[in-house]
């Protein structure tokens, strides 16, 4: 019964270049989660998304960053163009959805180092 | 504005001693709170959850959590800890009904022989 799984773990980019971090759920699950955790701090939330659709984006920097749940396949968390302050550890979380809607499962996470 | 505190930066215990890792939350509805800890280089696990009833929850590896109103706090306890648990520990809630979770800046125990 796997987990949630991020991949790569580790992922260095030169400025400018671009990040795609993915994620795919627990099984059964269907919503996602997207948070990043800057060095010494606690984790921020991004975005939130179910199959398809992007529930909550509040947390998501203006420029660069999106991401995506399709249908088939794992989330995506892309960032364009990326730099050096975007280098964070960005952790994706699911949940089943519905009454246990809130209990969220992490994975181990994307270290994102730019160079 | 919806806050987790954790006011502890760093604490070191004995092995063998008791623990309590202090939060509190502001929320302005009944909030939904959450214990996670994270070991270095891993992701969180759940250590245990509030969404309402009975203030006081139980988790897993032996931790457990008092819900007080009156005090908005969550704190986490442990009667006597053992060298594993040594790790990164986060507080976490949300107001009910909502999927943002708000994180606390994070615990770091350190357990000493």
């Amino acid at each position: 019964n796997a987990g949630v799984m991020q991949n790569p773990r580790h992922l260095v980019r030169r400025r400018g270049q671009e990040a795609r971090l993915r994620c795919s759920p627990m099984k059964g699950h269907s919503h996602v989660y997207w948070y990043r955790q800057l060095p010494e701090e606690g984790l921020k939330f991004m975005v939130y998304l179910q199959k398809e659709n992007i529930i909550d984006e509040s947390g998501m920097p203006k420029e660069r960053f999106s991401a995506e749940f399709p249908k088939e396949g794992p989330s995506i968390l892309r960032i364009q163009q990326v730099v050096r302050g975007d280098s964070a550890a960005y952790f994706c979380a699911s949940s089943p959805g519905q009454v246990a809607k809130n209990i969220q499962y992490f994975g181990a996470g994307t270290r994102l180092s730019v160079l | 504005a919806q806050s987790v505190t954790q006011p502890d930066i760093h604490i070191t215990v004995s092995e063998g001693a008791s623990l309590e890792l202090r939060c509190n939350y502001s929320y302005g509805a009944t909030p939904y709170l959450f214990w996670y800890v994270q070991s270095p280089g891993q992701g969180l696990q759940l250590l245990l959850k509030y969404f309402s009833g009975d203030t006081l929850v139980q988790g897993i590896k032996g931790f457990e959590a008092e819900f007080k109103r009156s005090q908005s706090s969550f704190n986490l306890r442990k009667p006597s800890v053992h060298w594993s648990d040594a790790a990164e520990y986060f507080c976490a809630g949300g107001p009910y009904g909502n999927e943002k979770l708000t994180f606390g800046t994070g615990t770091r125990l350190t357990i000493i022989p």
